[in-house]
């Protein structure tokens, strides 16, 4: 158990649904990380948050959406989905904001869109 | 042309033997991380480097930022490790903090 909680692990949904994505990160870890694991892409960096606000931005489409709360867990929305959606999606937490932290992978959740 | 290449993409090899896996990057970086994912999907950080070596256990990486190269060592193989090792850069300047990976490459250690 690395300490970075993802759920849920599978979800199977249809074109156009909406799902949500939740993430725990690390205990003391105020950074959260997404990203996005595909078969052709790879992995590819979403969004970042630092203490509740966005920190920085990646390859996020505008359907998708992600907050961070007051308690430090993560949500990504991936709204009016597409079978391209499937992948994998994985959170990551570190201690601080800066460049270059040691970063703590969650388990990841499979999303499988038919 | 990806910013990140790793080599080879595939590599099988008998138990014991010494692996390497090499990293090419094109942009200037603040560090490099080397990843392991497992069969069952999960990632583990193995190392974060800007410079120099770093050993643990049976793993060694190494970086050299003026060549923009990385290696990731693995001594006495076991087949334990078979694995996808991605290798990941945090690009130094603008842009977002977040880690611009490579293909990955998928080993594999018969016994």
């Amino acid at each position: 158990d690395s300490g970075v909680t993802q759920t849920p692990k599978h979800l199977i949904t249809a074109t156009g649904q909406r799902v949500t994505l939740r993430c725990s990160p690390r205990s003391g870890d105020l950074s959260v990380y997404w990203y996005q694991q595909s078969l052709d892409q790879g992995l590819q960096f979403l969004i970042q948050y630092y203490n509740g606000e966005e920190r920085a931005k990646g390859n996020i489409l505008e359907r998708f959406s992600a907050q961070q709360f007051p308690d430090l867990h993560s949500e990504l929305n991936l709204s009016s989905l597409e079978l391209g959606d499937s992948a994998l999606y994985f959170c990551a937490s570190s201690v601080g904001v800066w460049r270059a932290n040691v970063l703590t992978f969650g388990a990841g959740s499979r999303l499988t869109v038919l | 042309k990806n910013e990140v290449e790793q080599s080879p993409q595939n590599l099988t090899a008998q138990e014991g033997e010494f692996i390497t896996i090499n990293c090419s990057y094109s942009v200037g970086i603040s560090a490099l991380h080397w990843l392991q994912q497992h069969p069952g999907g999960g990632i583990v950080s193995l190392f974060m480097l800007s410079s120099g070596k770093k050993k643990h256990g049976r793993l060694i990486a190494t970086i050299n930022i003026q060549e923009k190269h990385s290696s990731l060592h693995i001594t006495a193989s076991h087949p334990r490790d078979s694995a996808v090792y991605i290798c990941a850069v945090i690009e130094t300047g603008g842009g977002a903090d977040g880690l611009t990976f490579g293909k990955g490459t998928h080993l594999i250690i018969q016994p």
